[in-house]
């Protein structure tokens, strides 16, 4: 199947600083690349939808603001969280696709962010 | 607000025993379904789109049916291996894929 790479794994980090995470499709142009977030024992909520070279569309409830989305190419997308906090410790994980019907999504691995 | 479902939540079987999980969705405007499976520490593995109401898909030991009007699938595992543990998920496509929140399977040799 194909392969997307998520950077980095895990990452801890001080209160107030900001982490960028990197999702790359390895192998495909990825049309469209989503951001999870896993919070213990409960489903991945999707958190935003990027296409290339457009703003991200946001799920309801998601800071803009705070959770930044970049989708400068079409195998590359970034979030990054912005001005951390203890709260926003948590799973994220970034999904990629080449199919505008989502019949194909790859996965990249994820990134476990602590926030100290 | 769409939702899916799965169950049970957990599920600890023997090694060499067969077993097998439900996941729930809206039967109103199906388009397709995915199957996940996602191992510690490793990306979400795909193991089936399925689309056609009475879809059957085999995949070695593991197998899934589809029911679109009464809105269920089936993922089974045929004679379960300790190394069938994982996660696993299904996701609803709508505009979004729609995840469940898993059936955590634990094998015991």
């Amino acid at each position: 199947g194909a392969v997307v790479s998520q950077h980095p794994s895990w990452v801890i980090c001080k209160s107030g600083t900001s982490v960028k995470i990197e999702c790359r499709s390895l192998d495909f142009q990825a049309t469209t690349m989503f951001w999870y977030r896993q919070f213990p024992k409960q489903s991945l909520m999707l958190m935003a939808t990027s296409n290339e070279g457009s703003k991200a569309t946001y799920e309801q409830g998601v800071e803009k603001d705070k959770f930044l989305i970049n989708h400068a190419s079409l195998t590359l997308s970034t979030l990054t969280v912005t001005s951390a906090h203890p709260e926003d410790s948590s799973f994220y994980i970034c999904s990629a696709t080449p199919r505008l019907d989502l019949t194909e999504a790859f996965f990249g691995q994820g990134t476990r962010l602590t926030v100290v | 607000i769409l939702n899916v479902e799965q169950s049970p939540q957990s599920l600890h079987v023997q090694e060499g025993d067969s077993t097998n999980f439900t996941c729930s969705f809206p039967s109103s405007n199906f388009y397709a379904l995915h199957w996940y499976r996602w191992e510690t520490a490793k990306s979400p593995e795909a193991l089936f789109v399925m689309t056609l109401n009475g879809d059957e898909k085999k995949k070695g030991r593991i197998s899934a049916t589809l029911n679109t009007k009464e809105g269920y699938s089936y993922l089974y595992i045929k004679g379960s291996q300790p190394e069938d543990s994982a996660t696993y998920l299904c996701a609803f496509i709508a505009d979004k894929l729609i995840f469940g929140t898993g059936t955590r399977l634990q094998v015991f040799p």
